[in-house]
Formats: C-alpha cells, structure tokens, sequence
C-alpha cells in the first residue's frame, strides 16, 4: 500500500536534547512537508522541501533542521533551541504538477513529549 | 492577516441537527479548497473537496465563493460520529502544493 509513514509515535525529549523525526513516503510524491500542531493554533509550516536536496523554511522554522537527501524520506530534527516543542508533528507530501491537491497524504503524526 | 479564518466554536448540537461551518481565505490566488477532518489526537483527513459549483457527499454539503473568498460547510442529520475538528484548508500562494489551515472547528454531537 502506498502512504506516509512517521516514526515513533511518541517521542520523549530531555531539555537540551535533539531528536529526529522520520517521514518516509513511497508515493513518488516530489514534495514534502513538515507541519506543527499547537493546541488551539492550527497546523504551521515548518519546512518544506520540492526537490531532493532542496529544502525551504516555513513559518516556524527556528529551532528545526532538515534534509532530503532521498526523495522518498525527509526526517525532521528538532534541536535544543526549540523551548517548548511538545506538539503534534504532521508530514504530508504531494505531487507538484500544478494541478490542484485532490489527494491528502498525511503521515500518522508524532507526538513529541518533553520530560 | 491570517491566510485561513474560521468560525471559533465549539458547535454543540444533538443528533439529527444541521450545522453549518464558515470559513475565509485572504489569498484570492488559492487554487484548492477542502474540508478535513481530524480526530482527537489523529491526522486530519480529507473529507471532501470545495468547488465553485458545490458539491456534495451524502450528508455534507461543501460551496465555494471565490468572490468572496468564502466557504462553507453543511453537516445535515448530525451523527454522534461526526463529532470531530473541521479543518477549512487552501492551497495557493508562493509555495507549490502546500496547505494552509485554518485554526479548526469543533463540533461535539450529543444524543
């Protein structure tokens, strides 16, 4: 089956601690995106990324790296810059053909847990 | 200005209500619009997409209203199942492909 897959489903991060999340898709998509849930907020974007080995900030993307050196992967690190990242982390991916986004491909989602 | 407002909810309403859901974007560019769906601690889902000439699926009712930047939602004959948070979500601006969300709309059906 093809689709999005986020690993771990939770994640506990000491304070100061970098932590990486996996996206892995096998839907040939060439775009991928990482979005955060903030109780109240909405999901923002945090990077994105069209092409292999290219990648874009988003909105909140302080305290965040990525890469994409695969087109099938794009994992997510969140360094210890980030206060207080206990939140909700979506990866979503598509196709750039111009056409309109008729399909959602989101992954399951990772829940980062501060101790 | 946010890209995606909403109406802020909660919608609290029994079983076999009619609800109905607003939503305005700010980019008269957006190309796609959709609804989705997300569960408590779950990823949205897509629920349906938004056309100019509306469309709808069973129960739901989505238009478009690209003069005004405008779309809805209709939830007739509301289930205990349809107790969720509705997403107004567009595509559109710089960025190929990706999503702006609005903050969500909760609605809780009651028996």
């Amino acid at each position: 089956d093809g689709g999005i897959t986020q690993s771990p489903k939770y994640l506990f991060r000491k304070e100061g601690q970098n932590v990486t999340l996996s996206c892995e898709q096998n839907l040939n998509h060439d775009a991928m995106y990482w979005y955060r849930q903030d109780p109240g907020q909405g999901l923002r974007l945090i990077y994105y990324s069209q092409i292999v080995n290219d990648f874009q900030k988003g909105d909140i993307a302080e305290g965040y790296s990525v890469s994409r050196e695969k087109k099938e992967s794009f994992p997510l690190t969140v360094t210890s810059a980030q206060k207080n990242p206990t939140d909700f982390y979506l990866c979503d991916s598509s196709e750039l053909a111009g056409r309109g986004r008729e399909t959602q491909y989101f992954g399951p989602g990772t829940r980062l847990l501060v101790l | 200005r946010k890209e995606v407002e909403q109406d802020p909810g909660p919608f609290n309403v029994p079983e076999g209500a009619t609800v109905a859901f607003n939503c305005t974007y700010s980019n008269s560019a957006s190309q796609s619009f959709f609804w989705y769906r997300q569960d408590c601690r779950k990823e949205p889902k897509l629920l349906m997409s938004v056309y100019s000439s509306g469309n709808e699926d069973g129960r739901f009712t989505a238009q478009l209203n690209r003069a005004s930047q405008y779309i809805s939602l209709l939830i007739r004959d509301s289930k205990l199942s349809d107790s969720a948070t509705y997403l107004c979500v567009v595509t559109g601006g710089s960025t190929l492909g990706r999503l702006y969300f609005g903050r969500g709309t909760q609605l809780t059906v009651w028996p």
